[in-house]
């Protein structure tokens, strides 16, 4: 069956530390991936997304992530937080064909400390 | 670019009536658009895909007649809760996506959610 998995529920960092926020997926194709913020009240921004090529993808807001197939991961990283980026974020994974939804993880909220 | 509208961002009204939602692409025609709604801290659970002038295809366990998807043109979708209750109440997200055939791998524009309280 298809799904994401994203182990951490809740993660805090300090201000100006590095992050990772871990996802794992299972799909029986090549997937496309996709990492998501959203702050409360609010919808989707997408971050980033790995289609394929360079298994390290940039993304906006200083966010990159790395697609591993050996670990069928897709981890996000930021090597320095900001107050702002506290807020959800969720992993999803997409079939290669349009029309096809994500399947997202359940999310893990970020807080930052000062 | 790739701007999703949603409308109302936050509904609160009476049990048993109908709340309809917008979802309108702005600046790109959307092929596809998706329904999900989210639990407080939960995830996004895909509610119905709907694709431009046909029928929604809605997810196991979702009420088709109770929940009400019209796809009339390439940049605007509803979502039409009807009869609603408490029970009801959630956050309600449509995005869209461009996009045809086996060219996949469009990312999905979110709108900012529609708040739907029913007492």
């Amino acid at each position: 069956a298809q799904s994401v998995t994203q182990p951490d529920i809740h993660i805090t960092v300090s201000e100006g530390a590095s992050l990772e926020l871990r996802c794992n997926y299972s799909y029986g194709a090549t997937p496309y991936l996709f990492w998501y913020v959203q702050s409360p009240g609010q919808g989707l921004q997408l971050l980033l997304k790995y289609f394929s090529g360079d298994t390290l993808v940039q993304g906006i807001k200083g966010f990159e992530a790395e697609f591993k197939r050996s670990q069928s991961s897709f981890n996000l990283r930021k090597p320095s937080v900001h107050w702002s980026d506290a807020a959800e974020y969720f992993c999803a994974v997409g079939a290669n064909q349009a029309g096809t939804a994500l399947i997202f993880g359940k999310g893990t909220t970020l807080s930052v400390s000062s | 670019g790739a701007v999703v509208s949603q409308h109302p961002s936050w509904v609160i009204c009476k049990s048993g009536t109908s709340v309809k939602i917008e979802c309108r692409s702005l600046d790109f025609q959307a092929t596809t658009m998706f329904w999900y709604r989210q639990f407080p801290k939960q995830s996004l659970m895909l509610m119905a895909t709907s694709n431009e002038g046909s029928k929604a295809t809605y997810e196991q366990g979702v009420e088709k007649d109770k929940f009400l998807i019209n796809h009339a043109s390439l940049t605007l979708s509803t979502l039409t809760v009807t009869s609603a209750h408490p029970e009801d109440s959630s956050f309600y997200i449509c995005s869209a996506q461009s996009g045809t055939g086996v060219l996949g791998g469009q990312p999905q524009h979110f709108g900012d959610g529609t708040r739907l309280s029913i007492l």
